[in-house]
């Protein structure tokens, strides 16, 4: 199985900030990646497809970037409903993995 | 607009089955697979497998052989999950996912709660 290791795990930042999120494959994965916000008693929504692609309707202070083993989520600008966890997920061979998860927190 | 509205929580002891389901609207429902995602307290998120509506053929991995079921009645556009032999480990929020390369929509999740 491919392993995805996401970093941070945890993040404290403020309204307004500029964070970025990592993720490491075990092994290349081309482009085939996803990110995913999830607060809590809601459905995961995915933000990012194929590492960089924007999920419609999702603000474009969210980016994705990345190919092969490295890949990042940056929010250019932190607003109150971004304070959620987010987790990476590989899509090139089954099974699919996600990464661990990085909390955002308000500091 | 999709939606994946899934079954509310559930409370078992050990040794009994429980039945989640996942009612689809908004989409062809044939048309995409149905991921199962597991998410036990204090871990990540698993992939459980995946149906597809076309062959109804399920495709499960290698954690969840055995005990757990998945089945689609596409009469009503609902896939299901269905987990026998309740173990306290089998506690966690378990989730539906629409498959697009990869997951898009996704249920709000089903907690189920396994405890004598």
């Amino acid at each position: 199985d491919i392993q995805m290791t996401q970093s941070p795990s945890s993040l404290s930042a403020s309204v307004g900030d500029r964070v970025t999120i990592t993720c490491r494959a075990s092994q290349g994965i081309r482009n085939e990646l996803g990110w995913y916000q999830r607060e809590p008693g809601k459905a995961p929504k995915r933000l990012i497809y194929a590492a960089s692609s924007l999920q419609s309707g999702v603000p474009s202070r969210f980016s994705g970037s990345g190919s092969g083993t490295e890949f990042t989520l940056t929010i250019s600008s932190l607003q109150p409903e971004d304070f959620a966890t987010y987790y990476c997920l590989q899509y090139n061979s089954l099974p699919p993995t996600f990464g661990q998860g990085t909390k955002l927190q308000i500091k | 607009q999709v939606q994946l509205v899934q079954s509310g929580s559930e409370l078992r002891k050990p040794g009994a089955s429980v039945k989640v389901s996942c009612k689809a609207s908004g989409y062809t429902f044939t048309r995409y697979a149905i991921n199962w995602v597991r998410q036990a307290p204090g871990q990540g998120l698993e992939w459980m497998g995946w149906i597809d509506p076309n062959t109804v053929n399920p495709t499960y991995a290698q954690d969840f052989t055995g005990r757990f079921v998945f089945s689609l009645d596409t009469s009503v556009s609902t896939a299901y999950l269905e987990i026998s032999g309740l173990k306290p480990e089998d506690s966690a929020i378990y989730y539906c996912a629409r498959e697009a390369a990869p997951m898009d929509y996704w249920g709000q999740g089903t907690l189920v709660t396994v405890s004598s």
